[in-house]
């Protein structure tokens, strides 16, 4: 809902422009990352995945680029369109109790103006 | 996701009642998870389950119980509850294909304790 967006970074953008969202992610030994959309009253929604053995991977509109020397991750969308207006949240795996467990960032705020 | 589904949507209860928050799932994963999210915070792993028999506390349980009744159910009561479990509330499902962990959030249950 909207409560989740009220204390988190937003990133304002205008119709057609690309976007980027940045994640620094804290576990050197994470192997795989998620990006989730969450809209408002809904829960999050994968969008695109990447493999440690990665640095780039592309989607439909949208690019995840990983820096492993950092420890960054970002999320581009190209032609940002008001339907992309969300929470956006990056997620890290990380091996711990016997499995892979997401680790959450805390999240950024996409608002797409016409 | 409508494969996963939360009851209630909305809840108002008074501290010290005792709640319990229900998950289904049709995608017949064998992996469930209980997580609660607070505004400008990520999402935090409340409780996890692998299989019917299997029960694991996540970061933040305290306060918390599940119950894991069917591979498709998988239940979160607060034995008491109390004003700072006030949050949204996310049950998520998964399994393991192809190596990824990505899991499938449901819609959420905003829970508010007077």
């Amino acid at each position: 809902g909207e409560s989740v967006g009220l204390h988190l970074p937003t990133l304002s953008v205008q119709e057609g422009d690309n976007s980027i969202i940045n994640c620094a992610y804290s576990n050197s030994a994470s192997d795989y990352f998620i990006w989730y959309k969450q809209e408002s009253g809904k829960g999050p929604q994968f969008i695109i995945d990447i493999r440690s053995n990665m640095d780039k991977r592309q989607g439909q509109r949208v690019t995840v680029l990983l820096n492993k020397t950092v420890k960054h991750l970002s999320l581009q969308i190209a032609a940002t369109q008001p339907g992309d207006s969300a929470v956006y949240f990056c997620a890290e795996t990380a091996f711990s109790g016997g499995y892979n467990k997401l680790i959450f960032g805390a999240g950024t705020r996409l608002a797409v103006h016409p | 996701d409508a494969d996963v589904t939360q009851t209630p949507r909305n809840r108002i209860t008074k501290t010290g009642k005792r709640i319990m928050l229900e998950c289904s799932q049709t995608k017949g994963h064998d992996r469930m998870y209980w997580y609660r999210q607070d505004p400008g915070l990520g999402l935090r792993l409340i409780y996890y389950s692998f299989d019917v028999k299997d029960i694991n506390k996540g970061e933040i349980s305290d306060g918390y119980s599940v119950s894991r009744q069917a591979q498709a159910k998988f239940s979160l009561s607060l034995e008491s509850a109390i004003p700072n479990q006030t949050a949204l509330y996310f049950c998520a499902t998964s399994d393991l294909t192809g190596g990824r962990n990505e899991q499938f959030f449901g819609p959420g249950t905003r829970l508010t304790v007077l």
